[in-house]
């Protein structure tokens, strides 16, 4: 069965602290994957597609990167203002375009 | 470019009623998935439209529809309101089937007494 999960829940850090977020699949074969931002009360905001093991892509303070079974989130120096939810998806080969989502991570960054 | 938009963005029914809410997607894109978030359930995938047409459902009841017209917009209802319903729902549109980014609207939050 196709399966995303992601640890952890929740993380709270220092702002300056970095850590990583980590979203691992279980699937028979990846069309890509997907990192979201979701802020209290509102949609999701897309961030990255990963298509294939070995690929990262950064976007400021963020940086994904993704292997055969996991993925991870990488967060630089993190400010107050990167306090979200983070939300990983997967896009299996035979899922006829339906996205698998994971429960999200809960970052809080303390000032 | 304007992004996707949704209405109403809140409502609150009572048991029994019916809704129907409206998203409209990015100007292009065709494909409209709609989903419902809980706090204890995360994201679940009710449906998604493309080119008029149901192309997948998720688990939910008959209760819970949706269609799609020419222009691309999408609607779902639910009927027969339960006070599991109460939750957020989220439309997002993607360019074609083949692109899986998809763009999320700010949600409609759906409240039943």
């Amino acid at each position: 069965e196709d399966q995303v999960t992601q640890s952890p829940e929740a993380l709270r850090l220092q702002e300056g602290e970095s850590s990583s977020l980590n979203c691992s699949y279980t699937v028979s074969g990846l069309r890509g994957l997907f990192w979201y931002r979701q802020d209290p009360g509102k949609g999701p905001e897309f961030l990255f597609t990963l298509y294939s093991a070995g690929e990262e892509k950064e976007k400021e303070r963020l940086k994904a990167t993704l292997t055969k079974k996991e993925s991870f989130l990488h967060i630089t120096a993190p400010k107050p203002e990167d306090s979200a939810t983070y939300l990983c998806a997967v896009s299996p080969r035979d899922s006829n375009y339906q996205l698998i989502w994971g429960a999200g991570t809960k970052l809080i960054i303390k000032p | 470019k304007a992004g996707v938009t949704q209405t109403p963005r809140y409502l609150i029914k009572t048991r029994g009623q019916q809704v129907t809410l409206s998203c409209s997607p990015i100007s292009g894109h065709r494909s409209v998935s709609w989903y419902q978030q809980t706090p204890g359930q995360g994201l679940q995938f009710l449906f998604e439209y493309f080119s008029e047409t149901q192309r997948n459902k998720g688990n939910f009841p008959g209760r819970f529809s949706g269609r799609q017209f020419s222009n691309s917009r999408s609607e779902m209802n639910v009927s027969t309101l339960e006070l599991g319903d109460s939750a957020l729902y989220l439309c997002a549109s993607s360019l074609d089937r083949g692109y899986n980014e998809q763009f999320f609207g700010p949600g409609t939050r759906l409240t039943v007494l």
